[in-house]
Order: structure tokens, then C-alpha cells, then sequence
């Protein structure tokens, strides 16, 4: 079985350019989780979506950030515009949840992640 | 303060000890995932788990949630153990769904 797939795995750009990320989920999980590493942060989720649906985008840090699933089968994080700061990891994983939230009884399954850098 | 707390930061052992990482927390949570992220920056959920204690080969964790209180243990550690492990809560303040990540732990098993 396929994993979560990342695209790209590394993305390097200049500041203002727009930056998009893909993700495709494992088949047959309702959940999607973007989150963002940092040496200085660490992990921290961005948003989550429970059936397609975003359940919880406290974690976006701000308007240049967006995420849609338009379907099942994936889904896009972008930044515009970008900037160094926004310079990270990104893992997006996913699950099936029985109930709406991560508060779920299988386990999450992460990508390899994006390394993206802002110059 | 962080909502999460990890024990120690880093852990040096030699191949075949018992290891054990800990994770304090500070908010109620339904439950708490325990994850592995190898030197090529992959990440492995191990358990996640909301009471008593849960084994998979080498790997046992446990938790009290009276105490807000988990374990991860490694028994007769191998290099191939080397990673980070981070815990992470579902449920912090204000009743929120979201996880909250610990800082990891970076565990080094010489052989």
C-alpha cells in the first residue's frame, strides 16, 4: 500500500514567490493533518480536515498561509507570499478518525515531508 | 510553559540497556500519541494510547492520567533505536481537538 505522498520534497524559492504543497492521503482515511517543524518551534500543527472538511485552523499562522482538500485524495497547503521565516519542514499525515477531531483510535501516518527554504 | 514536557532532552546509552523517555502535561488530553522520527526525518507513530500501557516488540509505553504522566521504554536497545521520540497530546486548553507536541528527545545507542 502507498503511503502518505508529499510533493515536492524540496522546494527552494525566493521571498514573495508563491509556494504550493501537495499532499495525497492514504485511501480510505477521512482525516488530513498539515504540520510545520521548525528547529526553534519544533512540530505544531497547522489545520486539519475531518472529511474534507477544515475542523481546526487555529494553528495557521497568518493569511499568507491557506490549505484546501477539495477532495478525498488530496489536498494543498500554499503560502503567498512567501517569506524566510516561513523556511521548514512540512509533514502532512493522515488517518482514519471515528469521531470529528484527532482524538481518533488509529494512528496518524505521516509523508516524508517538504523541505522547503525561502531565500 | 510549555503544555508538554520531555525527559531528558538528549540520551546517550549503550546497545542493550533499558531506556526510558518521559513526558509530563499539563492539560487534559483524550490521549497521547508517542512518535519516532528517524535521522532521515521520516516520522513513525509508535502507540498513541489514553490508559494503562501498550507493548510492541522492544517498545512499551505507558501512562497516568492521574499524574499526566508518560513513559516510553526501550528494552535491550540496538542502534537502529536511534531517533527522535516526541510525544504529542490530543486535547489542550480550552478543550481544543488539536495536538500538542513535546520538544523530543534525541536518543544515541552506541553499539
Amino acid at each position: 500500500d502507498a503511503g502518505v505522498i508529499q510533493s515536492p520534497r524540496h522546494e527552494v524559492t525566493e521571498m514573495g514567490q508563491e509556494v504550493t504543497l501537495r499532499c495525497k492521503p492514504i485511501s480510505g482515511h477521512n482525516s488530513l493533518f498539515w504540520y510545520r517543524q521548525t528547529m526553534m518551534r519544533g512540530l505544531e500543527l497547522l489545520i486539519y480536515f475531518n472529511n474534507n472538511v477544515p475542523i481546526d485552523d487555529s494553528g495557521m499562522p497568518e493569511d499568507r498561509f491557506s490549505a484546501k482538500m477539495p477532495n478525498a485524495s488530496f489536498s494543498t497547503l500554499k503560502i503567498q507570499p512567501s517569506e524566510p521565516r516561513d523556511s521548514a519542514v512540512y509533514f502532512c499525515a493522515s488517518s482514519l478518525v471515528l469521531t470529528g477531531g484527532p482524538k481518533s483510535n488509529q494512528p496518524q501516518h505521516f509523508g516524508d515531508g517538504t523541505r522547503l527554504s525561502i531565500l | 510553559k510549555n503544555e508538554v514536557e520531555q525527559s531528558p532532552q538528549n540520551l546517550t546509552a549503550q546497545e542493550g540497556e533499558f531506556i526510558t523517555i518521559n513526558c509530563s502535561y499539563s492539560v487534559g488530553i483524550s490521549a497521547l500519541h508517542w512518535l519516532q522520527q528517524h535521522p532521515g526525518g521520516g516520522i513513525v507513530s509508535l502507540f498513541m494510547l489514553s490508559s494503562g500501557k501498550k507493548k510492541h516488540g522492544r517498545l512499551i509505553a505507558t501512562i497516568n492520567i492521574q499524574e499526566k504522566h508518560s513513559s516510553l521504554h526501550i528494552t535491550a536497545s540496538h542502534p537502529r533505536d536511534s531517533a527522535v521520540y516526541i510525544c504529542a497530546v490530543i486535547g489542550g486548553q480550552g478543550g481544543s481537538e488539536k495536538l500538542v507536541f513535546g520538544k523530543g528527545t534525541k536518543l544515541t545507542v552506541n553499539p
